[in-house]
């Protein structure tokens, strides 16, 4: 089955200490985004990869990194998270055409205590 | 960036139309999403409009205007199971990147 695996689903941690979400998909697309989502804002994108080690920051980079170094992974990366990262984040992939939608993973709640 | 705007939320009764309008600020354009969101799930592809015109899939269609900034989504002959939030994104010229609205809650009343 075609799919967008994100990994936790649910994570409740405390400041600062450092957390990977990862993401994997099945479906050989090139393209591969982070987004989160928070009450008002609509999602917002943290970064993207338009291939194995090309990455690009979105609109909200600050206080993550990502990493492409294979196509179907692109993990997100926490180093010293804090409260204002407390937000249900989504995973995405699409082939590389611009009609093309993106596939979004089941989403990944995180509270930063 | 991009300027996306859309209702916040609308109300219809089951059976009835609703019209959702986004209007779009950009340097470029390459093209307009619309997703259907349920509570606590991910988005889901609706629809794709890149030219001026209406796409009409089963019972719901999408229109853009170009030279507007605006799109619409509608949805007819409405179900309970309609009842989620509806994205509108654009797609950046040159750029795989998409910036979303901020998503418009429809509930649908018996």
């Amino acid at each position: 089955e075609a799919q967008v695996t994100q990994n936790p689903r649910y994570l409740i941690t405390v400041t600062g200490k450092k957390l990977t979400v990862t993401c994997s998909q099945n479906m050989n697309h090139e393209y591969m985004s982070w987004y989160r989502q928070d009450p008002g804002l609509g999602l917002r994108q943290i970064y993207y990869s338009m291939n194995v080690e090309v990455t690009d920051k979105g609109d909200v980079p600050e206080g993550y990194k990502v990493s492409r170094k294979e196509k179907r992974n692109f993990p997100l990366i926490l180093e010293s998270p804090s409260p204002n990262q407390t937000s249900l984040y989504f995973c995405a992939s699409s082939l590389r055409h611009s009609n093309q939608p993106q596939h979004f993973g089941d989403g990944t709640r995180l509270s930063i205590l | 960036g991009q300027n996306i705007d859309q209702p916040t939320e609308m109300t219809a009764t089951e059976g009835a139309i609703v019209q959702i309008n986004c209007t779009y600020q950009t340097s470029g354009f390459n093209g307009l999403f619309w997703y259907q969101q349920h509570a606590g799930e991910a988005p889901t592809f609706l629809s794709y409009n890149v030219l001026d015109g209406l796409e009409e899939k089963g019972r719901f269609s999408s229109f853009l205007s170009r030279s507007k900034g605006y799109s619409y989504l509608l949805l007819k002959e409405l179900q309970m199971k309609d009842s989620a939030s509806y994205l509108c994104a654009v797609r950046e010229t040159n750029d795989y990147k998409l910036s979303f609205g901020a998503g418009t809650t429809v509930t649908v009343r018996a």
